[in-house]
């Protein structure tokens, strides 16, 4: 079984730029996080999805950031314009169901870079 | 105050050795407990958790938590190379919609 995968692996992007995100969760997860981990600090949650619909945004940093899960399966997040401070690794964890916690399934994560 | 506190290292030790890593957490109501491995360019992969005080033990590994003091501990006995990684601690609330909670991360470098 595939594991939850994300692309692009890195992005070099400069300030200003858009850059879009992927996130490939492990099928049939109808749950699935964004989170972010900027150099030196704690990865973060960012928000997630139930199907199509988003649960939980609380962890996005401002408007500039933007997820969408359209039909259910992929997702993907949205920084337009980039700014310095959005670099960091953004991964990208599935689940099977509600309440499942412990059954977080991580991708390699993407590396973005904001010159 | 951040919820999960954990020292980022970077912790060296010869192969063989016993790891101690650790976190202290500041909210009495979170009830499991995880640790996550993650190697280099990889995501995070869970290693083991505990739901509310007391040990548990797999084959190298044991995690413990003490939640009088809110500490949380994870032991690795024998430690190999391949035990290289960055470990970090989590949690989240129950009943909620189970984001997890972070610390920082230890690297850890075991050498032959």
């Amino acid at each position: 079984e595939a594991g939850v995968t994300q692309f692009p692996s890195h992005s070099v992007i400069e300030k200003g730029q858009t850059v879009t995100l992927r996130c490939d969760p492990i099928s049939g997860h109808d749950n699935l996080y964004w989170y972010r981990r900027v150099m030196g600090k704690e990865i973060k949650f960012l928000l997630h999805f139930v199907k199509e619909s988003k649960q939980d945004e609380s962890g996005m940093p401002n408007n500039r950031f933007l997820a969408e899960r359209t039909g259910g399966t992929y997702s993907t997040l949205k920084v337009q314009p980039a700014e310095l401070e959005d670099s960091g690794v953004y991964f990208c964890a599935s689940s099977q169901g509600p309440g499942l916690g412990l059954g977080q399934y991580f991708g390699p994560g993407t590396r973005l870079t904001v010159t | 105050q951040k919820e999960v506190e954990q020292d980022p290292g970077p912790l060296s030790v010869p192969e063989g050795a016993i790891v101690s890593l650790n976190c202290t957490y500041s909210n009495s109501a979170f009830q499991y407990f995880m640790w996550y491995r993650q190697y280099s360019r990889k995501g995070p992969e869970l290693l083991m958790y505990t739901y509310s005080s007391g040990n548990k033990e797999d084959g190298r590994f044991t995690a413990q938590v003490d939640k009088s003091s809110k500490y949380i501990s994870l032991f690795i006995r024998d430690s190999q190379p391949s035990d290289s990684a960055t470990y970090l601690c989590a949690t989240f609330f129950s009943g909620g919609y189970n984001k997890l909670i972070f610390g920082a991360g230890t690297r850890l470098a075991v050498h032959p």
